[in-house]
């Protein structure tokens, strides 16, 4: 079962930030929250990660609260381009130093004209 | 462009019939994955391969039947399909099935598969 929640969908204005909220409130101290996303019937891209620290990168912004229970994607300037299913997703340990991302429904991010 | 091809890029196939789906990373990685995304359902891990050893095989049905010949080439042989198994198949890789510090896996385009 994926460990992560999210709003089945969003809408945002093209131009504007897109915020995408996640809760992973059962968390372990040393997972890792992954952000993905998947474009109709496309392989998923990978955007960003992080373990407590915010990270940015040329995609996207990754806030995680000081608890870890949650974070927030952000799209600085959403184009139309970046319409998507947005997954989070937390890396799960499974046995000893293996570990598998374990996909939930995702966020459908529509971003309009 | 993420480093891994998949071919076919769709496929059609009756239930008698045996095809195989290939996969190909250029990123020098050595974990490789099968996953399964139906219509409306998250994606699913099928197999992986961490060193050309199937470490994972997630209860999957012996119909699919995976290969992986070398580091960077994985197959997903298939016989005698039913049309439930019709989906989106996906292949990923990743650095190092067993890494400790992030391993990201990139994924292929995937195969649209449909079965008659």
């Amino acid at each position: 079962d994926a460990k992560t929640t999210q709003p089945p969908s969003m809408d945002c204005a093209e131009g504007r930030a897109a915020n995408l909220p996640c809760n992973h409130s059962t968390i372990s101290g040393n997972e890792y929250v992954y952000w993905y996303r998947q474009i109709h019937s496309q392989g998923p891209q990978y955007i960003i990660h992080g373990l407590k620290n915010n990270e940015t990168n040329e995609m996207a912004s990754l806030i995680i609260t000081e608890d870890r229970k949650s974070s927030t994607l952000i799209l600085p300037h959403a184009t139309l381009r970046d319409t998507a299913v947005y997954y989070c997703i937390v890396r799960v340990s499974i046995i000893q130093g293996a570990q598998k991302l374990v996909f939930g429904q995702g966020t459908r991010l529509t971003i309009n004209p | 462009e993420t480093g891994v091809t998949q071919t076919p890029r769709h496929l059609v196939m009756g239930m008698t019939n045996k095809k195989s789906l290939k996969c190909e990373q250029h990123l020098g990685h050595n974990a490789m994955y099968w996953y399964k995304q139906s219509a409306k359902k998250p994606l699913e891990l099928m197999f992986v391969y961490n060193f050309k050893e199937q470490t994972e095989n997630n209860s999957v049905p012996s119909r699919f039947s995976p290969e992986c010949p070398n580091s960077s080439h994985l197959f997903l042989h298939l016989h005698t399909l039913q049309p439930e198994d019709s989906a989106l198949y996906l292949c990923a890789s990743s650095q190092d099935w067993f890494s400790e510090s992030p391993d990201t896996q990139y994924f292929g385009p995937g195969t649209r598969l449909t079965v008659l």
